[in-house]
This record gives structure tokens, sequence and C-alpha cells, in this order.
């Protein structure tokens, strides 16, 4: 079953330190993976995605992320933080080896919430 | 241009009644999904639509539950007699192709439903 964990409900970084948010998946295939971003009262912003090739997908506002095969994971993260960053962030995983009609679904994580104080 | 759109925004009713969300998806995307997001969740998905064909069904609750996309644009979600387990935030999704499991989905607002 196809599935995706963030661990981490809270991140919490100084502005102008690295930040992290962790995401790991379950899916029988190759997946796809995708960021989104959430403001409050607005709907998913789309971050980045990867699909196949380099391992490190780079993406909007100076965000990216590593895939990484061999741990099941798909970190995001930015060198430097900056208090605009502050917002819930989801991880998705969409599985290519669906067939027919659950092709289309992407499986969300829980969020993780990342504050950025000044 | 203009991104997916969503109406109404915010959607308050009594147990009991009919509801009736709305989304327009980015112009020309063949691709439309809706998700229910409830509160402290990540967003989970109900159905989805490629043009007026309803593909895939199974993540509807129950057959309190429908959508339509009858000219392959618009589409409505209808929950019939809603419960206060239907509050949540509904969300609609568009992307370009109809099999491009690559393909971005991007979301629009949400509509808030409170059911009292």
């Amino acid at each position: 079953a196809q599935s995706v964990a963030q661990p981490e409900d809270q991140v919490n970084v100084a502005e102008g330190n690295p930040l992290t948010v962790k995401c790991t998946y379950s899916v029988s295939g190759n997946p796809y993976l995708f960021w989104y971003v959430q403001y409050p009262n607005r709907g998913l912003q789309f971050l980045l995605k990867y699909i196949t090739g380099d391992n490190l997908v780079k993406g909007s506002y100076g965000f990216e992320a590593e895939f990484n095969k061999s741990q099941t994971s798909f970190h995001l993260k930015k060198p430097s933080a900056l208090v605009s960053d502050s917002a819930l962030y989801f991880c998705a995983v969409r599985d290519p080896t669906d067939r027919g009609s659950t092709l289309g679904r992407l499986y969300f994580g829980r969020g993780t919430q990342l504050t950025v104080w000044p | 241009g203009a991104g997916v759109s969503q109406s109404p925004r915010y959607k308050v009713t009594k147990r009991g009644q009919d509801v009736a969300l709305r989304c327009d998806p980015i112009s020309g995307h063949v691709s439309l999904y809706w998700y229910r997001q409830a509160l402290g969740q990540g967003p989970e998905f109900l159905t989805y639509f490629n043009y007026e064909a309803q593909q895939d069904k199974s993540g509807l609750p129950n057959d309190r539950f429908s959508a339509e996309r009858p000219e392959g644009s618009i589409s409505t979600l209808t929950i019939q007699r809603t419960e206060q387990r239907d509050s949540a935030m509904y969300r609609c999704a568009s992307s370009l192709s109809r099999e491009g499991w690559a393909d971005t989905q991007y979301f629009g607002p949400g509509t808030r439903l409170t059911v009292l």
C-alpha cells in the first residue's frame, strides 16, 4: 500500500539557518514525489517534484529536495531559512505502477508545520 | 493565467441539508481531482475525472457523495443529507494531461464546509 510519513509535526528554525523537513514514503514501484506548501487561508502551492534523473531536485523559493531510494526518503531542504517560509508543508507520492482507475491519486503525509523565528 | 478556482470559499449548513461545491479548473487542463482535508491531516483523495469521465470514485466515503463534470470543465461535488462528520476543507486540483502520471496537480483555495 502506498503511504507517506512526515515524522515531525513541527520544525522550528532560526532565520538564516538551514532547514530540513523530512518525508519517507512507501510504494510498490518507483515513486513520483511532490512537495506542496500551504499558507494560511490559501490553497496548496506546488514547490517541486521528483520524477526521474538527478536525485537533487530544485524548486520554487530556493527549496530543494533529495531523493534517496535506499532510505525511501525525500527530504525538503533550504540552505538559509526566511521568516516568510513559515507555513505547513506536505509531502505527497504517486505510484506510477498503479493502473487503471487508481493512477490519478496523490497520497499525502499529515504535514509539517515549519516556523522560522527571527 | 488564472489558477483553479472554487466556490463558495466558505459554506455553513445545517445537518441534513444538501450542498454543492464547485470547481473551475485551469483552462485546458484535462484531469480534475477532488480531495478532502480534515483538520490536522493531509488531503485525502475522493475522486477524479479525465475530461467528463469519472475515472475513480473509490475514495468517496459513501453514497451521499457524488461528483460530476458534464462538459469536461467545471465540476461539482455534491453532498446529500450532510452530517457533522462531513465538515472539512474540500480541495480541487487540476492537471494538464490525461496520462500524465508525472504531471503536477495544481490546487484551488478550497471550500471550508461546516455542518452544524
